[in-house]
């Protein structure tokens, strides 16, 4: 299995409901990565969890809450969101956490819509 | 000196042409210089990938050319066809440490459109 997967791949949702977006790889990889992606324009970092703890946090508001339950899973919780958090969010992972090379795959993403 | 820049912002290419897209970087610390490929809807996909100690690494259609004095590299896809219309973004990233993790600066990204 070499893909990182996501679920769900569209979700709308009004400010003041609580979502989770969902992310897995069997890839053995150690380390994982939330992304946020608007339109025409390059991913931007948001967490980075590095043998399931959290080692980047990119100044990311509360409203979203990263969690890495095991190895295998991401989730990012969704609270009190705002119409500008609406994006292409983006799971990426990789295998090794420091050296050189180190190959970030990414997932299809997830289409937020926020009304 | 974190930034990629990253040019053209969208190039037109004819098929069968080369379609060329350049990098340059400021932090001499960066030693990976990965390239990823975008369709519509789709998340990255790693197309490429070169390090500093090499001036151009080939893989079938798609080459990367690098220039470390000049902190410049390219993509160059050869025999360019339909399917290469996507956006195309470099990135460069260092280890932030020997413990941490690796940070992917990314390029502003390149519209390609392949015509018949």
């Amino acid at each position: 299995d070499t893909e990182v997967t996501q679920t769900p791949k569209h979700l709308v949702m009004g400010m003041t409901n609580k979502k989770s977006l969902k992310c897995e790889q069997h890839m053995g990889h150690r380390a994982m990565y939330w992304y946020k992606q608007k339109a025409k324009k390059p991913p931007e970092l948001m967490f980075v969890y590095s043998y399931e703890k959290l080692s980047i946090n990119e100044s990311v508001p509360s409203r979203f809450s990263p969690e890495c339950p095991n190895s295998s899973l991401l989730n990012l919780h969704l609270h009190a969101l705002q119409p500008e958090d609406s994006a292409l969010y983006l799971c990426a992972s990789s295998q090794r956490t420091s050296g050189v090379g180190n190959e970030q795959f990414f997932g299809p993403g997830t289409r937020l819509t926020v009304l | 000196q974190q930034q990629v820049k990253q040019s053209p912002q969208s190039l037109i290419v004819q098929k069968g042409g080369i379609s060329i897209i350049n990098c340059a970087y400021e932090n001499t610390a960066f030693d990976y210089f990965p390239w990823y490929q975008q369709f519509p809807g789709k998340g990255p996909a790693l197309l490429i990938a070169i390090r500093p100690d090499v001036s151009e690494k080939k893989e079938g259609r798609f080459t990367i050319s690098f220039n470390k004095s000049a902190k410049q590299f390219s993509l160059h896809i050869m025999d360019s066809q339909p399917g290469d219309s996507a956006t195309y973004f470099c990135a460069a990233s260092m280890a932030l440490s020997n413990f941490g993790n690796e940070k992917l600066t990314f390029g502003t990204g390149t519209r390609l459109t392949i015509i018949p």
